[in-house]
């Protein structure tokens, strides 16, 4: 059964940049698609980005500027870097498998951007 | 990036069935049958219960279904049981190479 985890701080200044790992478990992190999703209290899903093992990125047009997504394949890991955040990027934040739909997710963690 | 429409709130009793729509447009939900579903209870994480517009993944109760008309993806659960009660959020490939939820659809059973 394939497993992730979302770590990092849950606390960023504004105007910082936030950073996230996902730890894949019971499975390789090749051969897949992997993609971070984001959710404000209280709101809705936000698709932020993917990452193939290879490489290979696609990123939501209107986060594009600010968002990386890299992959370590040797720690079966895959990160996310969103730079010169506001309280608008306060929110759950996801690590899951998959492109075109997700079946695996991380229990989420919540990144409060304050100042 | 346009959210795709989903009704804020729907409900049913016991046993009935109810239908979630999720309304794009010809560069999204029209073109293209990449519409999955999620459920999401209080405070966890989504889970998928459709794919490729009517797919079901292994495990997920047959009273979920997926169909798709023009530009509206559709959910329909049958047999409504309590468990249900949870946010539905649609998603869709775009034109932009991109992805696209709804607004997400709250489920009460009376």
């Amino acid at each position: 059964q394939v497993q992730l985890q979302e770590s990092g701080p849950g606390l960023v200044k504004t105007s910082e940049t936030l950073s996230l790992t996902c730890t894949v478990s019971g499975g390789s992190i090749s051969g897949n698609f992997w993609t971070w999703i984001r959710q404000p209290p209280g709101q809705g899903l936000e698709w932020i980005g993917c990452i193939y093992f290879t490489g290979s990125t696609n990123y939501n047009p209107s986060l594009k500027s600010r968002v990386t997504i890299s992959v370590d394949t040797s720690k079966n890991q895959f990160s996310l870097r969103l730079n010169s955040v506001t309280a608008a990027d306060t929110a759950f934040y996801y690590c899951a498998r998959g492109f075109s739909y997700t079946d695996y997710w991380g229990q989420g963690t919540l990144v409060t951007v304050s100042s | 990036q346009t959210a795709l429409t989903q009704p804020a709130s729907v409900s049913g009793s016991p046993g009935q069935s109810i239908t979630i729509s999720c309304t794009g447009t010809s560069s999204d939900v029209g073109a293209y049958n990449y519409v999955s579903w999620y459920q999401q209870h209080r405070g966890k994480a989504p889970k998928l219960i459709i794919y490729d517009v009517t797919k079901r993944p292994s495990g997920v109760s047959d009273r979920f279904s997926g169909s798709k008309s023009g530009k509206t993806a559709s959910l329909t659960i049958s047999g409504l049981q309590a468990e249900d009660e949870a946010d539905y959020y649609c998603r869709s490939y775009t034109s932009t190479t991109a992805y696209v939820f709804g607004g997400g659809t709250k489920l009460t059973v009376l």
